[in-house]
């Protein structure tokens, strides 16, 4: 298997566009994950979703930031408008159901954004 | 709600040293305990992971950790680091309350010098 797949790997924007991140999970994993990673404040979980169906996302930072999943090989973060504050490191994981606990979270290898 | 704590931001040791990076967490009910690893511009692997039973657990690259309850740490270790052991940690911790999210500390950088 590929692993988890995020395109691009790097987008620099200018402040008020719209930014659309990219996501294919592991097939087979039903848990999807998206991260934001920065200095400040570490990784940080923004929504996750289980067979396709968002379950938490209380870690969106505002209603500028958007996720979908149309379907089990498919997700996207949109950010609209962004801002300055919104770069950071991006990253996307999928998973197994859980067993006795969580399952083991595959990592994708993040989107770098940087808006100026 | 939990909470991971990584005492240390930046542990600096030589090679063929051996290695503790710090790791309390927070929890009301019974927990799950990860450590995963980030090489440079890499997305994040997973090490170790404590689910239940023995509470020395044993993970990938000679890497092992403990789980101690009444301390609420579960610290990793390695008896005798390599240059490509150098990248940054992260310990997490999860509990069936959180819907098995996963709550990660802030990381520790772990640079092996020759």
């Amino acid at each position: 298997d590929a692993g988890v797949i995020q395109s691009p790997r790097h987008e620099v924007t200018e402040m008020g566009q719209e930014v659309t991140l990219r996501c294919k999970p592991i097939s087979g994993h039903n848990s999807l994950f998206w991260y934001r990673q920065t200095m400040m404040r570490g990784l940080e979980l923004l929504i996750y979703f289980n067979n396709n169906v968002p379950i938490d996302d209380s870690g969106m930072p505002e209603d500028r930031f958007s996720a979908k999943m149309p379907n089990a090989s498919f997700s996207t973060l949109k950010i609209q408008p962004s801002e300055p504050r919104d770069s950071a490191v991006y990253f996307c994981a999928s998973s197994l159901p859980p067993g006795i606990g969580p399952s083991e979270q595959y990592f994708g290898p993040g989107t770098r954004l940087t808006v100026t | 709600a939990q909470s991971v704590t990584q005492l240390d931001s930046q542990v600096p040791v030589f090679e063929e040293a051996p290695v503790e990076l710090r790791c309390n967490y927070s929890s009301s009910v019974s927990v799950y305990l990860f450590w995963y690893v980030q090489y440079p511009n890499q997305g994040l692997q997973l090490l170790l992971k404590y689910l239940s039973g023995s509470t020395l657990v044993k993970g990938i690259n000679g890497f092992e950790a403990e789980f101690n309850k009444s301390q609420t740490s579960f610290h990793l270790r390695k008896p005798s680091v390599h240059i490509s052991d150098t990248a940054e940690y992260f310990c997490a911790v999860s509990d069936r309350g959180s819907n098995y999210k996963l709550t990660f500390g802030k990381g520790t950088l772990l640079t092996v010098n020759p």
